[in-house]
């Protein structure tokens, strides 16, 4: 079964400091990667997928089979980014598998 | 716009009651799902429905059962509410087909057993 670990609860950077939230999974076959945001007080939402290679909200993930991990990256943190954010995974079919979740605070 | 909506956003129940959640979604979605998020335990699937009538184990059914006798409404079910229940619970829904797509959440029900 698939599993998806992020190793931080909590990140907490400066305002225009870079962020790397890390996300590490376990999967045998060709997994599709996932990051879901909440914001405060707002519904979860899709962030980014791997397969699409985007750039949302300047955050960038990158998969990396022989590490096998998909961290999040932003060069410049932002304070409106702020917010919960999960790394999920699909062994294929429509089922995620969600991480435990990192709480990212951008301070002034 | 996509929409999914949870009947209620604060619940307070006692132990033993039964207590009803409903999720409701207008985008035609043939999947629906059920999560509960517990901090330090992230999102966890109790159920999910590919289609009315079906229905599919998630990570921790136990204690829950579901209900989804039309498209658009999907409910979840505590038979007999016990303290370790209480959860926000998330509804979210998405097309069928394809590899993979996106899921959209409904706001959350704080339910709260006492």
């Amino acid at each position: 079964a698939q599993r998806v670990t992020q190793p931080e609860k909590l990140l907490s950077v400066f305002k225009g400091a870079p962020v790397e939230l890390k996300c590490n999974y376990s999967y045998s076959g060709s997994p599709e990667l996932f990051w879901y945001v909440q914001y405060s007080r707002q519904r979860l939402q899709l962030l980014l997928r791997h397969i699409s290679r985007e750039s949302i909200k300047g955050f960038t993930a990158d998969l990396n089979k022989g590490e096998t991990s998909f961290h999040l990256k932003k060069p410049f943190a932002q304070e409106e980014d702020s917010a919960m954010y999960y790394c999920a995974t699909t062994g294929g079919g429509n089922k995620l598998t969600f991480g435990t979740g990192t709480q990212l605070k951008v301070e002034l | 716009d996509v929409k999914v909506t949870q009947s209620s956003r604060y619940l307070v129940k006692r132990t033993g009651e039964k207590v009803f959640l409903e999720c409701v979604q207008d985008m035609d979605h043939e999947n629906m799902f059920w999560y509960r998020q517990d901090p330090g335990l992230g999102l966890r699937l109790i159920y999910f429905s590919y289609d009315v009538k079906m229905k599919e184990k998630g990570d921790i059914p136990e204690g829950y059962s579901v209900s989804r006798e039309k498209k658009e409404r999907f409910s979840l079910i505590l038979e007999s509410a016990s303290t370790n229940q209480t959860s926000m619970y998330l509804c979210a829904s998405s097309f069928a087909g394809g590899t993979y797509n996106e899921q959209f959440f409904g706001p959350g029900t704080r339910l709260t057993v006492l």
